[in-house]
């Protein structure tokens, strides 16, 4: 079984703080997608990394594949209160079919 | 109706009812998928569909038994279920080795 391993589990921060939440695994995968999933709805895919070492941004969204492809991390800048909710990290071995899930991280930024 | 459906939203049965959980994705994808969120636990893939053909069987109990009549519709009738298989059921819907999109769930309470 491959695992991913998502920290941390919960992070509550103050609007305008930055942070980083980290997937890791001891598998290499072909690509890592994020997902941010609010309540009530379900995921909804933010970036698919794929080449080892890529470095993607999404306005205050930085997201990295490390250079194994085995890790991954999603940094946010100047958080806000509509960043809030949980977010996925989940690994693809070959076929889009079969993606490997973090337990995700349930981001809280207050006002 | 846009994007990937789900009914009902909430349900809560008894450990001996019958009932079905009903998916509809209205973008032209040919594969679909069922996941089993849990509390503290990862995204779990149960099913998959490529072209009405269920090619992914992830070791799920057979109380629980998929239905795909066609690309666009999928099912997951339930029968006899126990309390731990109380979770938010996700369907998703992709083109083959494309990304997924996925469904606002139904959030199912086994009593």
């Amino acid at each position: 079984t491959q695992l991913l391993e998502q920290s941390p589990q919960f992070l509550s921060i103050q609007e305008g703080e930055n942070l980083t939440v980290y997937c890791n695994s001891s598998s290499v995968f072909s690509s890592l997608q994020w997902y941010r999933q609010e309540p009530g709805e379900g995921p909804v895919l933010l970036v698919t990394v794929v080449t080892g070492g890529e470095v993607k941004k999404l306005k205050r969204l930085t997201f990295q594949f490390g250079d194994a492809r085995k890790d991954s991390s999603l940094h946010i800048t100047a958080a806000q209160p509509g960043d809030t909710g949980l977010y996925l990290c989940a690994g693809v071995r070959g076929s889009y079919g079969k993606l490997t899930f973090g337990q995700g991280t349930i981001l809280t930024v207050h006002p | 109706e846009t994007g990937v459906t789900q009914t009902p939203r909430h349900l809560v049965m008894g450990m001996t009812n019958k009932k079905s959980l009903k998916c509809e994705q209205h973008l032209g994808h040919n594969a679909m998928y069922w996941y089993k969120q849990s509390a503290k636990k990862p995204l779990e893939l149960m099913f998959v569909y490529n072209f009405k053909e269920q090619t992914e069987n992830n070791s799920v109990p057979s109380r629980f038994s998929p239905e795909c009549p066609n690309s666009s519709h999928l099912f997951l009738h339930l029968h006899t279920l126990q309390p731990e298989d109380s979770a938010l059921y996700l369907c998703a819907s992709s083109q083959m080795n494309n990304e997924q999109f996925f469904g606002p769930g139904t959030r199912l309470t086994v009593l």
